[in-house]
């Protein structure tokens, strides 16, 4: 079965720092892989997604995220945050036996100081 | 715009008393979820859906039950009610033709109190 892990509960960055959210799956095969946002009392909303192509893969608000076969990784990434970017991410797996299931980590909450 | 949408948005219960969370999608997707949320676990899969009439256990399905009417409603059922079961619940909507790259698009939650 599939499954993710996020090993940072909580990140603190400080306005216009880079920042990096890890996340290390677990599948022997081909994963498809996505980033989630969780804003203050609101549902989950897609990030990014990747399945082949580039590693590196663009999401909306300058977030991206890079494909690492070799260490089971899907790290997101963004170059200089904002206030707003303040919010809980979860990185998530699916796979083609998964009857169009998607296994959540735990998720990262990010705060980013003014 | 696609939409999903939970209600009620907020509920207190009592112990073994009854619960219904409904949701309701627009996107006309056929596959629908329902998770719970809580602290140092992360959404957590209790049933999921195929289309209208068919329900799935998920990874955490006891002490609750699903029903698809149709292809835009999916509820959850809490028959007797526990303080275990306070949480924050979310519904979600997949297209099926997406296979396992379908990103799914969530409700705002509901937060159940049982007392």
């Amino acid at each position: 079965a599939q499954s993710v892990t996020q090993p940072d509960a909580r990140v603190t960055v400080s306005e216009g720092a880079s920042l990096q959210l890890r996340c290390k799956y677990s599948y022997s095969g081909t994963p498809y892989l996505f980033w989630y946002v969780q804003y203050p009392r609101q549902g989950l909303q897609l990030l990014l997604k990747y399945y082949s192509g580039d590693p590196v893969v663009q999401g909306v608000n300058g977030f991206e995220a890079e494909f690492i076969k070799s260490n089971s990784s899907f790290h997101l990434r963004k170059a200089s945050v904002h206030w707003s970017d303040s919010a809980v991410y979860f990185c998530a797996v699916s796979a083609g036996n998964s009857n169009n299931r998607i296994f959540f980590g735990d998720g990262t909450q990010l705060v980013v100081k003014p | 715009e696609a939409a999903v949408t939970q209600s009620p948005r907020n509920k207190v219960a009592v112990t073994g008393g009854k619960v219904t969370l409904s949701c309701n999608q627009t996107n006309n997707h056929n596959n629908m979820y329902w998770y719970r949320q809580d602290t140092g676990h992360g959404l957590r899969l209790i049933h999921y859906s195929y289309g209208a009439g068919s329900t799935e256990k998920g990874d955490i399905p006891d002490g609750y039950k699903a029903s698809r009417p149709s292809q835009e409603n999916f509820s959850l059922i809490l028959e007797l009610a526990t303080p275990s079961q306070t949480s924050v619940y979310f519904c979600a909507s997949g297209d099926a033709g997406g296979g396992p790259y379908a990103e799914q698009f969530f409700g705002p939650g509901t937060r159940l109190t049982v007392l």
